[in-house]
């Protein structure tokens, strides 16, 4: 169980947006920054959000993120077969005393 | 840009200790949190542990009793030893720079390496 809860999966067509969420609590996502990484099959994961929103250079603006109390979300505009991918959020609990992800979502782009 | 290349053997016996070395490159080791992280085969990711390069560390609560990170500048590496290991330690083993929660978050990636706990 995952102290980060994301949803397993979400899919969407060519072109449509999705979006991701990650719930945490005070401890967490409330008092820690937020980021986003995309694991493609077979890769290492690879940043792209940091700081809640903010995006590394490379990373197209398709790519968003945004934070509110204890939830963060991801959002992919003009999805592409290539964003399929695995894509966890991350942050630290401040509690545990513990870097801590979500467990994954998986995005299908249909 | 910062490169990350982890090495070490990809079978370990269980019992005994798991150790791997991350060689940094393309940056100085003495700039930054460097942490690890692993992912079980079809799983999700698990922070481990980080390390400032002044020797500040941080684990896992559930792996601290078997986890010890260093670093050591003049090489541009950091180590990771994880003792006592069994199949569930079985994992693609990642060095990373930076930290979760903090303002880069983690960057940069090495490739991965996949560890296996088996006699």
């Amino acid at each position: 169980q995952s102290v980060l809860t994301q949803p397993p999966s979400v899919s969407a067509a060519p072109g449509q947006k999705v979006t991701i969420s990650c719930s945490g609590s005070s401890s967490n996502i409330g008092n820690n920054f937020v980021s986003w990484y995309q694991q493609l099959p077979g890769t290492a994961p690879k940043l792209l959000i940091y700081e809640n929103y903010r995006r590394p250079s490379g990373i197209p603006d398709r790519f968003s993120g945004s934070k509110s109390g204890t939830s963060a979300t991801l959002g992919i505009t003009g999805l592409q077969t290539g964003d399929e991918a695995d894509y966890y959020c991350g942050s630290w609990d401040s509690s545990l005393s513990s870097g801590v992800f979500g467990g994954g979502t998986k995005l299908t782009v249909l | 840009q910062v490169q990350l290349r982890e090495s070490g053997p990809g079978l370990v016996k269980p019992s005994e200790t798991l150790s791997l070395t991350c060689t940094v490159s393309g940056g100085s080791i003495s700039s930054s949190y460097w942490s690890w992280i692993r992912q079980p085969p079809g799983k999700g990711l698990e922070w481990i542990a980080y390390i400032y390069y002044s020797g500040s560390t941080n684990y896992n609560p559930s792996l601290k009793s078997r986890v010890t990170i260093s670093v050591d500048t003049s090489k541009d590496q950091f180590s990771l030893k994880l003792s006592s290991v069994t199949a569930a330690d079985t994992a693609v083993y990642y060095c990373a720079s930076g930290i979760l929660g903090a303002t880069t978050g983690v960057d940069y990636w090495g490739q991965g390496t996949l560890v296996t706990v088996s006699s």
